[in-house]
């Protein structure tokens, strides 16, 4: 079993609708990163959480330390929005182990 | 801009030609780290280094080395590439200690027939 799992692998929504991607890990850590990857490759960082909730634009992020689990949310979800997105946990080094991804399409 | 770089970004060689990526940062970060990308599996850490000649295996190092001779720069060396090593690859660095925020560079795409 992968210490770190994300679901749904894969996700298609309309544009406008509300999309949720969930992360569950199985190690003690110290924050987690959620990551977005576009068709391109290259890979940038969307949020940093050690406990509570983040928000950016449309995006927000939640961690339940107890439950080791965290959410990415997207509102209002526009074609722009299609990426892979990844959650990164780090424990207690500055090693980050890597869930597989949620490749999300948003379709007009 | 606060930026990490790879060359070359798409690489197209053949079995046992030795070769090498580069990778820099323009931000001083003490922690570099080179992963790979396959489907399915997500990114897997071959070499990280905790700052200047520090260096340390991460889960899949077998047929890479690493140096750290500066700071800023953390090259990936594939001795004897073969197929198996086919994959998108990922430089990537932060602080080191506490929590800090990640920065990849652009990936560098390696094709070994």
């Amino acid at each position: 079993k992968n210490e770190v799992e994300q679901s749904p692998q894969n996700l298609t929504a309309q544009e406008g609708e509300f999309i949720t991607i969930n992360c569950s890990y199985s190690v003690g850590i110290s924050a987690l990163h959620w990551l977005q990857q576009h068709p391109g490759g290259g890979i940038v960082s969307l949020f940093m959480l050690s406990s509570g909730k983040k928000k950016h634009g449309r995006l927000i992020a939640t961690i339940n330390i107890q439950e080791k689990h965290s959410s990415l949310h997207i509102t209002a979800s526009h074609p722009r929005d299609s990426a892979v997105y990844i959650c990164a946990v780090r424990g207690n080094t500055d090693k980050l182990i890597f869930g597989t991804g949620t490749r999300l399409q948003v379709f007009p | 801009e606060a930026q990490v770089t790879q060359n070359p970004r798409y690489l197209i060689t053949v079995t046992g030609k030795k070769l090498t990526v580069t990778c820099s940062q323009n931000m001083n970060h003490e922690y570099m780290s080179w992963y790979r990308q396959d489907p399915g599996l997500g990114l897997r850490q071959i070499y990280y280094s905790m700052n200047v000649e520090v260096t340390d295996k991460g889960d899949v190092p077998e047929g890479y080395k690493v140096s750290r001779k500066e700071k800023r720069n953390f090259p990936l060396i594939l001795e004897s590439p073969s197929p198996n090593q086919t994959s998108l690859y990922f430089c990537a660095s932060t602080r080191a200690g506490g929590i800090h925020e990640q920065y990849f560079g652009p990936g560098t795409r390696l094709t070994v027939t």
